[in-house]
């Protein structure tokens, strides 16, 4: 079957770096994407990985490894408005998006 | 703003009612999603278009949903006596559909939030 797995929750202070972890088993594998969605609104992108390796766009980084069906998300000078959920999605082969639960980041001052 | 749009942003209705909802995609995709997602949870695949052909629908998609795309543009979802479990936010999400995997980036509407009572 096909899996995406992502902790629930996590906490980090303001100013300081988290890193969230995601898991992936797919039929196929076309892509990993990363978004981000604040309580009550729709998801917004952050970022794609398709080869191996880290992908860094300003405070926000993503790395993948395709052997190790693996991904994470690198936040760094985390803000309080990073506190949202970040989901982790996976495109398998017929080019559909497979998503994580989300892991709930919560920063605190 | 030339987004993904949806209507209603809200909708409450009583258990047993129909209700439509409406996705009006950015322009030039041609692919459109249809998702819920509960609290706490991402979300939840239910059906897809490439322009107006419906090409995939989620084995989890009771035959009270029931979606369209007629002219390949804007798309309504439909749910035909509505239970309390539907009560969720239904996303509707758009994508270029071309080849390359990063056009396949996905651009989500504000969503619709059901509630049934």
């Amino acid at each position: 079957g096909q899996n995406i797995d992502q902790p629930t929750e996590m906490t980090a202070t303001e100013g300081a770096i988290v890193q969230i972890n995601c898991t992936y088993q797919t039929s196929g594998f076309n892509g990993l994407f990363w978004y981000q969605q604040h309580a009550g609104e729709a998801p917004t992108f952050l970022s794609y990985n398709v080869l191996d390796g880290l992908e860094e766009k300003g405070r926000f980084s993503s790395f993948l490894s395709r052997s190790k069906g693996y991904s994470y998300l690198l936040l760094k000078e985390l803000q309080m408005k990073d506190s949202a959920s970040y989901l982790c999605a996976a495109l398998d082969s017929n080019y559909q998006l497979i998503w994580g639960a989300g892991t709930k980041l919560i920063i605190k001052p | 703003d030339t987004g993904v749009s949806q209507d209603p942003r809200h909708k409450i209705t009583k258990r047993g009612q129909n209700v439509t909802f409406r996705c009006d995609p950015i322009s030039e995709h041609n692919r459109l999603y249809w998702y819920r997602q509960t609290l706490g949870q991402g979300p939840e695949f239910l059906t897809y278009f490439q322009n107006e052909a419906q090409l995939e629908k989620s084995r989890l998609l009771s035959d009270r949903f029931s979606a369209e795309r007629p002219k390949g543009s804007f798309s309504t979802l439909e749910i035909q006596r509505t239970e309390q479990g539907d009560s969720a936010m239904y996303l509707c999400a758009s994508s270029s559909g071309l080849a390359g995997a990063i056009l396949n980036e996905q651009f989500f509407g504000p969503g619709t939030r059901l509630t049934v009572l």
